[in-house]
């Protein structure tokens, strides 16, 4: 069974600085997508970020970035200039194919520091 | 931006009753799910849907739970005869299909409270 694993409970990050999250996924499937899901408290759930795992350079939109390792099955996310409105839990999800359900790590809460 | 829509947002059931939630997947978005996170907990998917089938399911989603497309916009969870332990947020979220990378959107989620 596939496993999603984010060893961070919290993160802390100055305002303007950089910070970076671990997530790290165990799976024997060679299809498969990697996400990080942003939940402020009021909820919902705001796709961050994608990559496919067939893909070797690492995605970006904007401020946000991956490393992806796939040998190491490593999928961390990088914030560089960090905002207030960053804060949030951030979840690391595997999706096994195109339409298969999401399998989420247990989030990482990220302060941010004015 | 289209969205996915949930509703109520917050719902209060005794225990025993039960309950529908209700979402609007986004209009051309072909595969449906349903999770729930429990307060404190990760997200954990409940049930996929497509071709007005359920695709997939978890152990969590027993013969307690069941789920619609009634009207072809409307995607329902019914939690029947609900336990306090039902107690989470309940999401919705939806994606278009085909091949590629199609990420699923959720919607805001409906927060229920068994008493």
């Amino acid at each position: 069974a596939q496993t999603v694993t984010q060893s961070q409970p919290e993160m802390s990050v100055q305002e303007a600085e950089t910070v970076t999250l671990s997530c790290t996924y165990d799976t024997s499937e060679s299809d498969y997508y990697l996400f990080w899901y942003k939940q402020p408290p009021s909820r919902q759930m705001i796709l961050v970020i994608r990559q496919e795992a067939y893909k070797q350079q690492n995605a970006t939109e904007n401020r946000f970035s991956v490393n992806f390792q796939k040998a190491a099955k490593s999928f961390s996310l990088k914030i560089s200039d960090s905002q207030l409105g960053d804060a949030a839990m951030y979840f690391c999800a595997y999706r096994r194919g195109s339409q298969g359900n999401l399998i989420f790590g247990k989030g990482t809460k990220l302060s941010v520091k004015p | 931006e289209p969205e996915v829509t949930q509703t109520p947002s917050h719902q209060v059931t005794q225990m025993g009753q039960e309950v529908i939630l209700r979402c609007v997947p986004i209009s051309n978005h072909l595969y449906f799910y349903w999770y729930r996170q429990i307060l404190g907990q990760k997200v954990e998917f409940l049930v996929s849907f497509y071709n007005n089938e359920i695709s997939e399911k978890s152990e969590i989603f027993d013969d307690q739970f069941s789920v619609e497309r009634p009207d072809g916009s409307n995607f329902t969870l019914k939690i029947r005869s609900t336990k306090l332990e039902d107690s989470a947020m309940y999401f919705c979220a939806s994606s278009r299909g085909g091949l590629g990378n199609q990420p699923q959107h959720f919607g805001d989620g409906t927060r229920l409270s068994i008493l």
